[in-house]
C-alpha cells in the first residue's frame, strides 16, 4: 500500500542553519504531496504542497520539489529561525480503495536553538 | 480562510462514560470530514471518513460501535467515544475537505482526551 517515510528525528539546529528533512514515498497512483507543520500545542497546518512532478511548493521560506524519478519530496529552508521549532509531517494524498486519503509519515521533530 | 475548529480542546472523563467531540468548518462547507488519532510522538492514524448525510467509512481495525461518527451538516461532524477506557486516551484530530475533487485537508487544533 501507499506509505511515506521521513528522516528520523529529532533534529536540532542552530538559528540560521540550513535545513533538510528527507521524505520519500511509495504510491500506487499519482499522488499529491504535502508538508504539514504542527507547532507545540496546536493542530496541523498545511505548509506547502505539490500536485505533479517537478512542481515546487514553497511557503514561509520553506521549499520542496516533487521528484517523481526518486519518489521524494524533501523539505528545505536556507536559514531557520527559533520559531520554526515544530513537528513536520510529510504526507501524500492518493485514491485508496476509491477514496481520496492522506497518508502521513511519522513526523520529524525540529528544534532550533538561538 | 479554511478554518476548522474542535470542541472541547481538552476533556477528562471517567472510565465507562461517553465523550462527544465536535468538529466544525467555520468559513466553508465541508463535503468530507476525517477523524484521526495521534499517539504520543507518533504520526496520525486515520480512523474514519465521513461524508455529509451518509454513514462514515471506518478504517480497518477501528471499532465503529465504539467510535460513533455523525456528519449531520456540511459544517459539523461529531465523534463520540462510547464507554471510554484508559486506552482510548489520545489526541483526536479532525480535518475537513472543502470540495469533492480537491485533495487538500484543513485540520482542527485537536482534542486531548484523558480517560481515568
Amino acid at each position: 500500500g501507499d506509505s511515506v517515510t521521513q528522516m528520523e528525528g529529532p533534529v536540532t539546529l542552530s538559528e540560521e542553519a540550513f535545513l533538510t528533512i528527507n521524505c520519500t514515498y511509495t504510491a500506487t497512483g499519482y499522488p499529491s504531496l504535502f508538508w504539514y507543520v504542527q507547532y507545540p500545542g496546536e493542530g496541523l497546518q498545511l505548509l506547502l504542497k505539490a500536485t505533479k512532478a517537478d512542481d515546487k511548493g514553497s511557503n514561509k521560506g520553506f521549499e520542496a520539489t516533487y521528484r517523481k524519478e526518486t519518489t521524494s519530496f524533501h523539505l528545505e529552508k536556507g536559514s531557520v529561525q527559533v520559531s520554526d521549532s515544530a513537528v513536520y509531517f510529510c504526507a501524500l494524498s492518493d485514491r485508496i480503495q476509491g477514496a481520496q486519503k492522506l497518508v502521513f509519515g511519522q513526523g520529524t521533530r525540529l528544534t532550533i536553538n538561538p | 480562510g479554511a478554518v476548522v475548529s474542535q470542541h472541547p480542546s481538552r476533556v477528562i472523563c471517567k472510565s465507562g462514560t461517553s465523550v462527544k467531540i465536535e468538529c466544525r468548518s467555520l468559513d466553508f462547507q465541508a463535503t468530507t470530514m476525517f477523524w484521526y488519532r495521534q499517539f504520543p510522538k507518533k504520526s496520525l492514524m486515520l480512523m474514519a471518513t465521513s461524508n455529509e448525510g451518509s454513514k462514515a467509512t471506518y478504517e480497518q481495525g477501528v471499532e465503529k460501535d465504539k467510535f460513533l461518527i455523525n456528519h449531520a451538516s456540511l459544517t459539523l461532524s461529531t465523534l463520540t467515544v462510547t464507554s471510554a477506557h484508559p486506552e482510548d486516551s489520545s489526541f483526536y484530530i479532525c480535518s475537513a475537505r472543502q470540495q469533492t475533487y480537491t485533495d487538500t485537508q484543513y485540520f482542527g487544533p485537536g482534542t486531548r482526551l484523558t480517560v481515568l
